[in-house]
């Protein structure tokens, strides 16, 4: 059963402006989340966390916001660029599983001139 | 820093065959290694979690007969596709964390694609 879930496969977004990308997840433990970027053929690269014990993180363009009650984060950035085209993957981790990562199913991200 | 390698980057055998993954921390010293594998347009799915010296922990649906994963040092895991089908066929990730790293810090590889035919 998949626990992290992204459900917009693909998103295009327009440079300059700003790319939201959504992830839900089910299981009430997972008290730490990340945000990944991933190119075709590569591992994926870590890009920003948050802890459950915040709603929002910010780390340059990029900015996380969380909520807990609907078990819903999202990506925020902005403005964006054409380099930001690649897939982002939400992954979550509870604590007591030891940092292991359960990764939603991801999202393209196209950037348009 | 935190570099992680994979070998090889692909790699096609026959059906039946076994091939070898290696997994190496180039710059750090790993404790913790993890295996993924991803299918086209899904997510990466956790194989197995392997820690320096002991055996690995597979999680469901895993068979660890199948994937054989050894981590006999600090800085090399490798994954064993034995008898491999062509439904083995994937994008095989390690990941590591390292003997400084925070709980949820894992150094992705660039990954390898199995082909079987």
């Amino acid at each position: 059963d998949q626990q992290v879930k992204q459900n917009s496969p693909s998103l295009s977004v327009q440079e300059g402006r700003i790319s939201i990308l959504n992830c839900d997840y089910t299981n009430s433990m997972f008290d730490y989340f990340l945000w990944y970027k991933k190119y075709p053929a590569e591992g994926p690269t870590f890009l920003i966390s948050i802890s459950s014990i915040k709603d929002k993180n910010e780390d340059g363009r990029f900015t996380v916001f969380l909520n807990k009650s609907a078990k819903h984060l999202s990506l925020h950035i902005v403005p964006s660029q054409p380099g930001d085209s690649a897939v982002y993957f939400c992954a979550a981790s509870a604590e007591q599983s030891w940092g292991k990562l359960q990764f939603g199913a991801g999202t393209q991200v196209v950037v348009t001139p | 820093g935190a570099v992680v390698s994979q070998h090889p980057s692909w790699v096609i055998c026959k059906s039946g065959t076994s091939v070898k993954i290696e997994c190496r921390s180039l710059d750090f010293q790993a404790t913790t290694m993890f295996w993924y594998r991803q299918f086209p347009k899904q997510s990466l799915m956790l194989m197995a979690t392997s820690n320096e010296g002991s055996k690995a922990t597979y999680e469901q649906g895993v068979e660890k007969d199948k994937f054989l994963i050894n981590h006999a040092s600090l800085t090399l895991s490798t994954l064993t596709v034995t008898s491999a089908h062509p439904e083995d066929s994937s994008f095989y990730i390690c990941s590591a964390r390292g003997l400084t790293s925070g709980p949820y810090e894992q150094y992705f590889g660039p990954g390898t694609r199995l082909t079987v035919t």
